[in-house]
């Protein structure tokens, strides 16, 4: 069972405009939540994260939004621009079913910003 | 500082075979995590190692093992490979294996055939 969703497999916006990535997730034990940028040929590198006891989290052009009753993330990108374009990963991390603590990806949406 | 490095970078396999990839973290940290990213299935939690002892375990079957030195340097083999075995994998070192302090390597590209 999949406990980190990211439901849409792309999202495509305009340059200057906002870009709103979603994950969803079902394990009320996740504490922490992460995301990450990938590139081709690259690894995933770390972007921005938000403890549970924590709504709101802001870095620059990035904000992450926790809404833990309805066990919903999001990841803002105002302005977005072309060097968004990337694969955005929602993680989790907290203890999982096995009772052990690891971090669990969603299987990522492929942000396109066009000029 | 290096960051994190994998070798080798690709890899072509037939069925049946055995394959071993390494993975060297960053200097001083202590633990190392392998993850396979399939397109179906993103990013997959394989097995944590922390000072050479494995720390915790995703749900993959035993063809899938690792070990680490005591230079932190770790490798991951998977054995009998099968054709759904072709992915990226990616290790992640970190210096207690606290999750928001992971930093990815490149990955190895393992094409099954």
């Amino acid at each position: 069972d999949q406990q980190v969703k990211q439901n849409s497999p792309s999202l495509s916006v305009q340059e200057g405009r906002i870009s709103i990535l979603n994950c969803d997730y079902t394990n009320s034990m996740f504490d922490y939540f992460l995301w990450y940028k990938k590139y081709p040929a690259e690894g995933p590198t770390f972007l921005i994260s938000i403890s549970s006891i924590k709504d709101k989290n802001e870095d620059g052009r990035f904000t992450v939004f926790l809404n833990k009753s309805a066990k919903h993330l999001s990841l803002h990108i105002v302005p977005s621009q072309p060097g968004d374009s990337a694969v955005y990963f929602c993680a989790a991390s907290g203890l999982t079913q096995g009772g052990s603590e690891k971090l669990v990806f969603g299987k990522g949406t492929k942000l396109t910003v066009n000029p | 500082k290096a960051g994190v490095t994998q070798t080798p970078r690709y890899l072509i396999k037939t069925r049946g075979q055995q394959v071993t990839l390494s993975c060297s973290p960053i200097s001083g940290h202590r633990s190392v995590s392998w993850y396979q990213q399939t397109p179906g299935q993103g990013l997959q939690f394989l097995f944590e190692y922390f000072s050479e002892t494995q720390r915790n375990k995703g749900n993959f079957p035993g063809r899938f093992s690792g070990r680490q030195f005591s230079n932190s340097r770790s490798e991951m083999n998977v054995s009998t490979l099968e054709l759904g075995d072709s992915a990226l994998y990616l290790c992640a070192s970190s210096l207690t294996g606290t999750p928001n302090e992971q930093f990815f390597g490149p990955g190895t590209r393992l094409t099954v055939l």
